[in-house]
Parts: C-alpha cells; sequence; structure tokens
C-alpha cells in the first residue's frame, strides 16, 4: 500500500522559510515522478511543483518560481520542498502526491498525503 | 494556463439519490480528465482517470463520462460514505489545473 506522510508544515514569519518533507513508503521511489499540490483556505487545489523520477527534471508554477526548491533523496524515499521568501499567498496546505509513471511530464496523481499546513503570518 | 469550472459549488442530496456533477474546460483537454474524492482532514483519492475509466477499488455507482471540453462525474445511488468534496483535473498541459470542487452534503 502506498503511503505518504508529509512533514514540516507549521506558523512562519512572512519573508521566512521552511522545508517540507515527504516520506514515501510502499512502492518504488526511484520509479514515479513527485508532486506537490497546495490548498489554500476556502481555495481549489494548485499543483506547486514536480520532480520526475530520476531526479533529472523539475517542474515549478510560476508564482513560485526562484522561491521553492523541490528535491528527492532516493536513499532516504524522501521528498523534499525547500521554501524561501514566503508570503502570506503562500498560507496553504501542502499535499505530497505520487504521479503515475516516472517522467516529469507524468501528470496523473494517482496517491496523495494528507497534508501538513503552512501558515504565513505574522 | 487551462481553466477548469466545476458545477455546481454545493450539492444538497440524500442517501439513494443520482448525483451528477460536471466540469468544463476553458479549451479542450481530449480526455486527459481525472476525478478525485475528498474528505474533511484528508488528502484526495482517485476515482476517475482519462475521463471514463474507473479505478480499481472504485464502486461501480461512480462513473465518468464527456471529452473535449464537458465532462460529468454520476454516481448512481448517494450512499453515506460518498459525502465529500469532488474535484476534477486536466492533465493535458504542462501545467495540471483543477477544478473549484463540488461539496457533496447531506440534505
Amino acid at each position: 500500500e502506498v503511503q505518504l506522510v508529509e512533514s514540516g508544515g507549521g506558523l512562519v514569519q512572512p519573508g521566512g522559510s521552511l522545508r517540507l518533507s515527504c516520506s514515501a513508503s510502499g512502492f518504488t521511489f526511484n520509479n514515479y515522478a513527485m508532486i506537490w499540490v497546495r490548498q489554500a483556505p476556502g481555495k481549489g487545489l494548485e499543483w506547486v511543483s514536480a520532480i520526475s523520477g530520476s531526479g533529472d527534471g523539475a517542474y515549478y508554477t510560476d508564482s513560485v518560481k526562484g522561491r521553492l526548491t523541490i528535491s528527492r533523496d532516493s536513499s532516504k524515499n524522501t521528498l523534499y520542498l525547500q521554501m524561501n521568501s514566503l508570503g502570506a499567498d503562500d498560507t496553504a496546505v501542502y499535499y505530497c502526491a505520487k504521479s503515475d509513471c516516472g517522467d516529469i511530464g507524468c501528470k496523473l496523481v494517482d496517491s496523495w498525503g494528507q497534508g501538513t499546513l503552512v501558515t504565513v503570518s505574522s | 494556463d487551462i481553466q477548469m469550472t466545476q458545477s455546481p459549488s454545493t450539492l444538497s442530496a440524500s442517501v439513494g439519490d443520482r448525483v451528477i456533477i460536471t466540469c468544463r474546460a476553458s479549451q479542450s483537454i481530449n480526455s486527459w480528465l481525472a476525478w478525485y474524492q475528498q474528505k474533511p482532514g484528508k488528502g484526495p483519492k482517485l476515482l476517475i482517470q482519462k475521463a471514463t475509466s474507473l479505478q480499481s477499488g472504485v464502486p461501480s455507482r461512480f462513473s465518468g463520462s464527456g471529452s473535449g471540453t464537458e465532462f460529468t462525474l454520476t454516481i448512481s445511488s448517494l450512499q453515506p460514505e460518498d459525502f465529500a468534496t469532488y474535484h476534477c483535473q486536466q492533465y493535458r498541459s504542462s501545467l495540471p489545473t483543477f477544478g473549484g470542487g463540488t461539496k457533496v452534503e447531506m440534505k
């Protein structure tokens, strides 16, 4: 059974940084692209970033380019999202998600974590 | 970006009702559409991919139809465990986008 468990969320001041982690199990981690999706309070889901199974390709939505960095550690079966220069618009539940294949172009999400809340506020 | 518009945003229904949720894309996405179910405090669960293909283990009362720009999710006979929020997602473009969600609540 696929399991995705996020951690690292919390309260951070505007301009601050946070690193989210996602521990993955139940599948061969290197074989699948991984994704971060967020949901702001009262809003719909938003695709944030994705990384290929091999880690050599990454994608970011425009609003986070230059501030958020996705990475993965195959030795730990863990996905990361380094978040810098955070603003109020980044307040959201962040979900770790697994794609259905390994390429960066794989965009069907077949498994989701439970999410971790990031609140940007002074 | 491809905009996805779901309707209604909220739907009140009773157990046994037939429920239909609509998702409209701002341009053709062929059949690259998925439906997810989300319950409070949980991540979404994939129900349907490629507009009509039911995921393994998903009850047959769920079905999807459509292609191009107009899609529907139908629950043929609503069960107590189906009260949840439903999201559509297009995965045709380089930036996948989601609809705003439809909350199915008890009448």
